[in-house]
């Protein structure tokens, strides 16, 4: 366990189905993240949030939705997602303190399957 | 192309083997990381590096700031060491700490 806990790490929708993606870390981090792991392609950033604020967007469909309620807790909010959109969805944590990659702190993942 | 470059992307050694991994970059950077990812998706982190070079248990990172490169070493590999390497550059001057990736170096180590 890294300290960042995704749920769930498995998950099967279907193409008008509505689901969350969950990220939870307790190490105190001030900022986290949303990349996208598509086969035989790096890591694909989605979001950031730093205190809680969305500073970054790289142009992510809308069906695609963020959500940082609090400093601990990320969603992803998914609707109507098309089959390419299946992928390793990770979230990540790291403390911003002007400098690069303190503390950067990856989940295991979301294994997700849109059918 | 890439903004960041592993080679292999594939890499078969023998159980004892010396690995090495390497990883050049194309744009100002603040840090690098060495990550590992083993089957089932949760990705670790191995190193993060700014300067000069780094050890752990069997595992060594180098970084030559000056020529954009890095390299990760394995000594006396193990097939538990059998996963995906990659290498992620934080780029200077970004806002936050997001990181730019490699698209990673599948090592398989045999009995």
């Amino acid at each position: 366990e890294t300290g960042v806990t995704q749920t769930p790490r498995h998950l099967v929708m279907g193409m008008t189905n509505k689901k969350s993606l969950k990220c939870e870390q307790h190490l105190g981090h001030n900022a986290m993240y949303w990349y996208k792991q598509s086969a035989k392609k790096p890591l694909e950033l989605m979001f950031v949030y730093s205190l809680e604020e969305r500073v970054e967007n790289n142009s992510v469909p809308s069906r695609f939705s963020p959500e940082c309620p609090n400093s601990s807790h990320l969603f992803l909010h998914l609707h109507t997602l098309q089959p390419e959109d299946s992928a390793l969805y990770l979230c990540a944590s790291s403390q911003e303190e002007g400098r690069a990659g303190y503390g950067y702190t990856f989940g295991s993942g979301t294994r997700l399957t849109v059918v | 192309k890439n903004e960041v470059e592993q080679s292999p992307q594939n890499l078969t050694a023998q159980e004892g083997e010396f690995i090495t991994i390497n990883c050049s970059y194309s744009v100002g950077i603040s840090a690098l990381h060495w990550l590992q990812q083993h089957p089932g998706g949760g990705i670790v982190s191995l190193f993060m590096l700014s300067s000069g070079k780094k050890k752990h248990g069997r595992l060594i990172a180098t970084i030559n700031i000056q020529e954009k490169h890095s390299s990760l070493h394995i000594t006396a590999s193990h097939p538990r060491d059998s996963a995906v390497y990659i290498c992620a550059v934080k780029e200077n001057g970004g806002a936050t700490n997001k990181l730019i990736f490699g698209t990673g170096t599948l090592l398989a180590v045999q009995p």
